[in-house]
């Protein structure tokens, strides 16, 4: 089974711009999670959704917004981009036969605004 | 407020050694922790987690320890190898599979 998959694997945009990230959980798996990682830093919890609803949000502005489908694949868009958010989009979801609470995350995105 | 922090940001040991990574957390009510390992340009890859109904967890070469008295996690790593060199995180599961992240300690291992 693969794991988390995340595309595109780089990105680079200019502000104002707009982007769209996209992720699907591991398979059979209803819940997928959303972190921004800057450079030195740890993740940050950006969204968690279940079976389409949104469940989390953390402390960031209404320009993050997140979606996901009826296959539980997930997108996350930025709107208006500024240059703080150049960083590494990761996404998560729980592994079979492990705990809910057990986040297993993708490759990621990076995301560079120029 | 909820924060994971680490005391050390780097850790530099000879291959062979034994290495333990620490890891302070401030919100008491957290039941569950987990210890992420990040290469460069990777994403964080899952490497051992505890639960606040227990003080130790054994894996792999790896030993997590968790002292609830002094709110204090750790990562002992066996016989280091150049392999293990990386990032590491300890993370706080505050519910709803959101995890509360440090900042991270680089892992130096040296041959």
């Amino acid at each position: 089974d693969a794991g988390v998959t995340q595309s595109p694997t780089h990105l680079i945009k200019t502000r104002g711009q707009q982007v769209t990230l996209r992720c699907s959980p591991i398979s059979g798996h209803k819940s997928v999670s959303w972190y921004q990682q800057v450079l030195g830093q740890g993740p940050q919890f950006i969204f968690q959704y279940y079976e389409k609803e949104e469940r989390g949000r953390g402390n960031f502005p209404d320009r993050f917004s997140a979606r996901q489908f009826p296959n539980y694949s997930s997108e996350l868009n930025v709107n208006a981009l500024l240059l703080g958010d150049s960083a590494l989009y990761l996404c998560a979801s729980p592994a079979p036969g492990r705990s809910t609470d057990t986040q297993y995350f993708g490759p990621g995105t990076r995301l560079t605004v120029l | 407020g909820e924060s994971v922090g680490l005391h050390l940001p780097t850790l530099s040991v000879q291959e062979g050694d034994n290495s333990i990574i620490n890891c302070a957390y401030s919100n008491s009510a957290s039941d569950y922790f987990i210890w992420y390992k990040q290469e460069s340009g990777k994403g964080p890859q899952f490497i051992i987690d505890i639960r606040s109904n227990m003080d130790k967890r054994q894996g792999q070469r790896v030993t997590v320890l968790l002292n609830k008295t002094v709110k204090h996690l750790s990562l002992q790593i066996a016989a280091t190898q150049p392999g293990d060199s990386a990032v590491y995180f300890c993370a706080e599961s505050t519910g709803f599979q959101k995890l509360v992240f440090g900042t991270g300690t680089r892992l130096l291992v040296s041959p």
